[in-house]
Parts: C-alpha cells; sequence; structure tokens
C-alpha cells in the first residue's frame, strides 16, 4: 500500500533562507511523486511532479523536488524564501499515474521578515 | 471565472439534513474527484468518476453519494448529515492521461452542528 509521511507539520524559515520540506513516501511500484500548495482560502494548486523521468524536477515559483529512490524522499527546496510562499505544502504520491493519489498531512510554511 | 466552482461556499447545518455540495468545470476534464480535508490528515478520496457513466468509491465513500449529471458537473451528497462530517471538501479534475487531481475548486466549508 501507498503511504506519503510529511515531517513536520510546521516549518518556518526567514525570508531569503532556503526552504526544505520533507516527503517520504511508500510504493510497491514505481511511485508518480507529487508537490501541491495550497494559499488561504483556496483549494490546491499543482507545483510540480515526478513521472519516472529526470529525477530533480523543477516547478512554478522557483521551487524543485528531488526524487531519490535509496531514500525513498521527494523532498521540496526553494533557494530563498518569499513572505508569498507561506502557505500549506502537500506531498502526494500515486501508483502509476493512476486515479488513486495518496496526500501527506501537508506541512505548513512560515516566513518571518 | 474560475475553472472549477463549487457551490455553498459555506455551509451549517444541523445532524440529519439532507446536503447537497455542487461542482461544475470549465476545463473539459474527464475526471472528477471529491475530497475531503481535515486538520492535520491532509485530504481523502470521497468518490470520483471518469466520466458521466463511470462513478467510483474512494477510501471514505460511507455516508456520502455522488451524481455525474454532465461532464461539467459533478454533485456530493450527504443523505443525513452527522458532526464528523464537518470539515472542509474539495471538488478537483483532471484529465485522463495524467490521473492525478489537477485543478482544485476553493472548497466547501461544511459545519453540521
Amino acid at each position: 500500500a501507498q503511504s506519503v509521511t510529511q515531517l513536520g507539520s510546521h516549518v518556518s524559515v526567514s525570508e531569503g533562507a532556503l526552504v526544505l520540506l520533507r516527503c517520504n513516501y511508500s510504493s510497491s511500484v514505481p511511485p508518480y511523486l507529487f508537490w501541491y500548495v495550497q494559499y488561504p482560502n483556496q483549494g490546491l494548486q499543482l507545483l510540480l511532479k515526478y513521472t519516472s523521468a529526470a529525477t530533480l524536477v523543477k516547478g512554478i515559483n522557483g521551487f524543485e523536488a528531488e526524487f531519490k529512490k535509496s531514500e525513498t524522499s521527494f523532498h521540496l527546496t526553494k533557494p530563498s524564501a518569499h513572505m508569498s510562499d507561506a502557505a500549506e505544502y502537500f506531498c502526494a504520491v500515486s501508483e502509476g499515474g493512476g486515479f488513486k493519489t495518496i496526500f501527506g498531512a501537508g506541512t505548513r510554511l512560515f516566513v518571518k521578515a | 471565472d474560475a475553472d472549477v466552482t463549487q457551490t455553498p461556499r459555506n455551509r451549517i447545518t444541523k445532524t440529519g439534513k439532507r446536503i447537497m455540495l455542487e461542482c461544475s468545470q470549465t476545463k473539459g476534464h474527464d475526471r472528477m474527484y471529491w475530497y475531503r480535508q481535515d486538520p492535520g490528515l491532509g485530504l481523502q478520496l470521497i468518490y470520483y468518476s471518469f466520466d458521466v457513466k463511470d462513478i467510483n468509491k474512494g477510501e471514505i465513500s460511507d455516508g456520502y453519494s455522488v451524481s455525474r449529471q454532465a461532464q461539467a458537473k459533478f454533485s456530493l451528497s450527504l443523505e443525513s448529515a452527522i458532526p464528523n462530517q464537518t470539515a472542509l471538501y474539495f471538488c478537483a479534475t483532471s484529465v485522463n492521461r495524467d490521473g492525478q487531481p489537477q485543478h482544485f475548486g476553493d472548497g466547501t466549508r461544511l459545519s453540521i452542528l
């Protein structure tokens, strides 16, 4: 069975600092992996996705994530945080792009001025 | 206009009432989904539909039903609402080849007293 664990329900960084949001997955088949962002009072937006091509995936708003099979990880990073990055971020996994996408519990990112 | 529109945005009702949440989309996508979001639990899939004639149960379908009236419309019903169905509900769409939910509505916040 698939599962996703996001380490840290809350992460706080200073503006301009590195953003690192951690995600570990479990899957019995090669996974498809995703990161979504949710701003207050809005639905989720797809930030980026990994579908077995390049292991370093670039997304919108300067975010990127690296698929590491040996560590079963798909951590999200951004070199320099902006105030506008404050939101909740969800990691998700699915089996081969199928209908069932499993979401992690989310990590809320706070950005301090 | 939003690509995925949910109505109502907020609803407060009483235990035992029947409630319908509506979703319409202008993306032209075949797949539509209903998710429930609870704090600290991420998103859980209630029902999904591949097309008008294909509706499937998700992880937590008990107590819910759906209707796919047209490619663009997908409604979620709570036949007899109970307090533990208080949550934030999201509708989402995707094209068949990708599978994972791509476009989300802004959500319906439902409170059952």
